[in-house]
């Protein structure tokens, strides 16, 4: 699987937005950009995914470089609630391989 | 509506003992999967199954390590012989449409304690 690259952890404040990087300078034609989440002690809930294109949803919104080596995750106002470790997945197929991820602290 | 449900939600065993861990997908989902989540870790992929067959199993890491599904809808994950290496969260996922990129949705997890 191809592989990818995200900060250990970032810190933001309630009501700022938080820009969550991944690097995947290895990402194929057929690898789909999937983002998840994982709140403590919750299993992983799905954010948002792409292939090319920017993506919004009512989560998140997903930048995608245009050479597709990289995207960015866009949490537009964090609250509390989005206090997660976020994981960045490359796919192409059922299954999901999980890096470490990044955790996002929010202060209040 | 219902989520992925797993029980028990913990469970304490010593090594050596046996446990099953159940998993409960959300109605009319074909596809299960199971993943194993060590402390700081992200999960790791065991196995899939396309309603009551085991598609991939690449991930069981032993053959102490086995996995049912005889009806298509609750799975059972079966550990012999447990290891103190073997202490994780154990989650499983569903999805509707096996074989594909379809949202996969977890359930809470059950943690294993192997003493």
């Amino acid at each position: 699987d191809a592989k990818t690259t995200q900060p250990n952890s970032m810190e933001s404040n309630e009501e700022e937005p938080v820009h969550l990087p991944c690097n995947h300078s290895t990402i194929s034609g057929t690898d789909y950009i999937h983002w998840y989440r994982q709140l403590p002690s919750q299993g992983p809930e799905y954010v948002i995914h792409g292939l090319t294109s920017n993506v919004n949803n009512r989560m998140a919104s997903l930048a995608i470089a245009e050479d597709r080596k990289s995207s960015t995750l866009i949490l537009h106002r964090a609250t509390l609630r989005d206090a997660a470790v976020y994981y960045c997945i490359l796919r192409d197929g059922y299954k999901l391989s999980f890096g470490a991820g990044t955790t996002v602290t929010v202060r209040a | 509506g219902a989520g992925v449900s797993q029980t028990p939600s913990n469970k304490v065993t010593e090594k050596g003992k046996y446990v099953e861990l159940r998993c409960d997908p959300i109605s009319g989902h074909t596809a299960l999967y199971w993943y194993r989540q060590s402390l700081g870790q992200g999960p790791e992929f065991l196995i899939y199954f396309q309603g009551t067959g085991a598609a991939d199993d690449s991930g069981l890491p032993n053959d102490r390590f086995f996995a049912v599904r005889p009806e298509g809808s609750v799975s059972t994950l079966k550990i012999q012989r447990t290891e103190r290496g073997d202490s994780a969260v154990y989650l499983c996922a569903s999805s509707l449409i096996p074989g594909t990129l379809d949202t996969q949705y977890f359930g809470p997890g059950t943690r294993l304690t192997v003493l």
